[in-house]
């Protein structure tokens, strides 16, 4: 299962976009790379998925390498309501179809 | 509305004792999976299933247990043979086991005493 890491923390200002990286190097050729984001003591949610071409959905945009080993999600203007944990996931292929693969996360802090 | 149940939000049990942990779903959707968090730290899977009566290990499947009779419902089982099951359980499911995206419940905090 591939590996996933991203910055402990990072903090925005409100309206200002927010870049959140993931490194994902040891990716194979079929897994999805889906991030997730999570408020406390509430279940995660979904925010975006792609496999190679850049994503667009109301809720972000997610860039990714053209290696693959590696994406970022923008969320264009944050607002204080985008301050959570933010997972960057693998969303493993084949014969593993169904595993998602968390990492620590990166707990975004949105200023006013 | 559609989506995820997950009963009770807290759960109190004494060392030793088995706990079934309840999760359904009214999405019509065929997976459904079970991860475990512990402060601090991501989720760790512990049981998927992609359809009805079967089900594979994840990746901290020692000490729990599982069941798929019905579409609808995958309750877990964390047994005495967990040697840490004070954490916070979540239940999801998805349309199927490709690419799709994984609806989450808002989980069960297990606290054993």
């Amino acid at each position: 299962d591939a590996k996933t890491t991203q910055p402990n923390s990072m903090e925005s200002n409100e309206e200002e976009p927010v870049h959140l990286p993931c490194n994902h190097s040891t990716i194979s050729g079929t897994d999805y790379i889906h991030w997730y984001r999570q408020l406390p003591s509430q279940g995660p949610e979904y925010v975006i998925h792609g496999l190679t071409s850049n994503v667009n959905n109301r809720m972000a945009s997610l860039a990714i390498a053209e290696d693959r080993k590696s994406s970022t999600l923008i969320l264009h203007r944050a607002t204080l309501r985008d301050a959570a944990v933010y997972y960057c996931t693998t969303y493993a292929g084949g014969t593993s179809y169904g595993k998602l693969t968390f990492g620590q996360g990166t707990i975004l802090t949105v200023h006013p | 509305d559609g989506g995820i149940t997950q009963s009770p939000k807290y759960l109190f049990r004494k060392e030793g004792q088995n706990v079934t942990l309840s999760c359904e779903q009214n999405l019509n959707h065929d997976a459904m999976y079970w991860y475990r968090q512990d402060p601090g730290q991501g989720l760790r899977l512990i049981y998927y299933s992609q359809i009805v009566n079967d089900f594979q290990k994840g990746d901290i499947a020692e000490g729990y247990s599982v069941s798929r009779e019905k579409k609808e419902s995958f309750p877990l089982t964390v047994t005495s043979a967990q040697k840490n099951p004070t954490a916070f359980y979540l239940c999801a499911s998805s349309k199927t086991s490709s690419s799709d995206e994984q609806f989450f419940g808002p989980g069960t905090r297990l606290t054993v005493l």
